[in-house]
């Protein structure tokens, strides 16, 4: 069974930095692309990036509005996915998702599995 | 970027009624490249239909898929209480992958 376990989040204050981490198991996880995506109550769903599996050798691409202050990594030995998250500010405060594609290989990717989401809150 | 719009914001049904719900691309997209999702309270997202029309692994039947272009629908034939939910499409056919603010669905 595909099974997606987060953990880190909690309350950080504004300037300062944050991982996050993304567990999977049941699955041939360097062969799968991991992606991060967060939610809040005003913005809804935003996308925030994603690094490919190994037959695209893990590569990776950013939203806008996270680019340069967050980076996406992997340690496939450890089947672990990391979203680390720099210069945090206040409106980066919401719910953080890794998803797994549906198909290893894919390029074009669809978020069929979900980890339980972790909440951020950047705050003084 | 492509925006995707929702409409309507709040549909409120009764159990057993159809319902119909829209995503509307700001430019045209591939079919293949659509999706919707499923959000009940405190859950993730749970995927539904891919490539607009396809359901994904263990989704009833009651749940289809259709559209093109720019104009995509989700239709649920006769609705279950566990229906009742958030629901979103979501575009992955160019990067930044976007998702539409969603369609709350009501017990009437």
């Amino acid at each position: 069974e595909v099974d997606l376990v987060q953990s880190g989040g909690g309350l950080v204050q504004p300037g300062r930095s944050l991982r996050l981490s993304c567990r999977g198991s049941g699955f041939n996880f360097g062969a799968h692309a991991i992606s991060w995506v967060r939610q809040t109550p005003g913005k809804g769903l935003e996308w925030l990036g994603f690094i490919r599996g190994r037959s695209y050798g893990g590569t990776t691409q950013y939203a806008a509005s996270v680019k340069g202050r967050f980076t996406i990594s992997r340690d496939d030995s450890k089947n672990l996915a990391y979203l680390q998250m720099n210069s945090l500010k206040t409106e980066d405060t919401a719910v953080y998702f890794c998803t797994r594609d549906r198909i290893s290989g894919s390029y074009y990717l669809e978020f069929q599995f979900w980890g339980q989401g972790t909440q951020v809150t950047v705050s003084s | 970027e492509v925006e995707l719009t929702q409409s309507p914001g709040t549909l409120s049904l009764s159990p057993g009624e159809r319902a119909t719900l829209s995503c509307r691309a700001s430019q045209s997209m591939s079919t293949n490249y659509l999706a919707w999702f499923q959000q009940r309270p405190g859950q993730a997202p749970r995927l539904l239909i891919y490539g607009a029309s396809t359901r994904a692994t263990g989704i009833p039947e009651r749940f289809s898929g259709s559209g093109s272009g720019t104009d995509f629908t989700l239709t649920i034939s006769r609705l279950e209480p566990e229906d009742y939910a958030v629901y979103y499409c979501q575009q992955s056919g160019s990067t930044p992958y976007t998702f539409g603010q969603g369609t709350k669905l009501d017990l009437k």
